[in-house]
């Protein structure tokens, strides 16, 4: 079946602008988290979302970043003013549910480029 | 406070040597452990995990990976390595009651023929 799709794969823009990031997980799959990948580094928790519980957002760098997620469907990342320490590679995964450590399936990511 | 630590930042070896990717953690609480790999431009691939029950547990590809809880360690060994296994492997943990995965630093595993 289909796995975890992102979209756009590569954005540049200029510094100060919103960007806007789309993830589609596994159909059928409850939980959906946000992770940031700086050149050179390991990955980085953003945001987790499950079914319609109040999502963690313990890992957001700023306020200049939120996302949403309706039920169990599409997720969007938002950055607002971007900065220019924001480029990174923004990675969604999406996993069956919680409790058990469910493994977490990645997409391919959105490479962000601030300029 | 819980962490990673990916050891080696680049290990160079030759076609069919053996190979060792180091991963250590620190945590207060029990874990689960991940080996995640990432092929040249594609997303990452969960490579092996160790849940509970016996402490070598064998993936895909021919790797495997031994948890030491008295040492913190997840080492990722395989016998004889591929051109193919070229790639970054990132060692993950999620402890017990959490949801997020917290990941290492990578490792850059170059095969030279």
């Amino acid at each position: 079946g289909a796995g975890v799709s992102q979209s756009p794969s590569n954005k540049v823009t200029e510094k100060g602008k919103d960007v806007e990031l789309r993830c589609d997980p596994i159909s059928g799959h409850t939980a959906l988290y946000w992770y940031r990948q700086r050149l050179g580094q390991g990955l980085e928790f953003l945001i987790y979302f499950q079914g319609n519980s109040a999502p963690d957002k313990s890992g957001l760098p700023s306020d200049r970043f939120s996302a949403e997620r309706t039920g169990e469907s599409v997720s969007t990342l938002t950055i607002q003013r971007t900065q220019q320490e924001d480029s990174a590679v923004y990675l969604c995964a999406s996993s069956h549910g919680t409790g058990n450590p469910y493994e977490q399936y990645f997409g391919p990511g959105t490479r962000l480029t601030v300029t | 406070a819980q962490s990673v630590t990916q050891l080696d930042s680049q290990v160079p070896v030759f076609e069919e040597a053996p190979v060792e990717l180091r991963c250590n953690y620190s945590s207060s609480v029990s874990v689960y452990l991940f080996w995640y790999v990432q092929y040249p431009n594609q997303g990452l691939q969960l490579l092996l995990k160790y849940l509970s029950g016996s402490t070598l547990v064998k993936g895909i590809n021919g790797f495997e990976a031994e948890f030491n809880k008295s040492q913190t360690s997840f080492h990722l060994r395989k016998p004889s390595v591929h051109i193919s296994d070229t790639a970054e492997y990132f060692c993950a943990v999620k402890e017990e009651g959490a949801q997020k995965l917290v990941f290492g630093q990578g490792t850059r595993l170059t095969i030279n023929p």
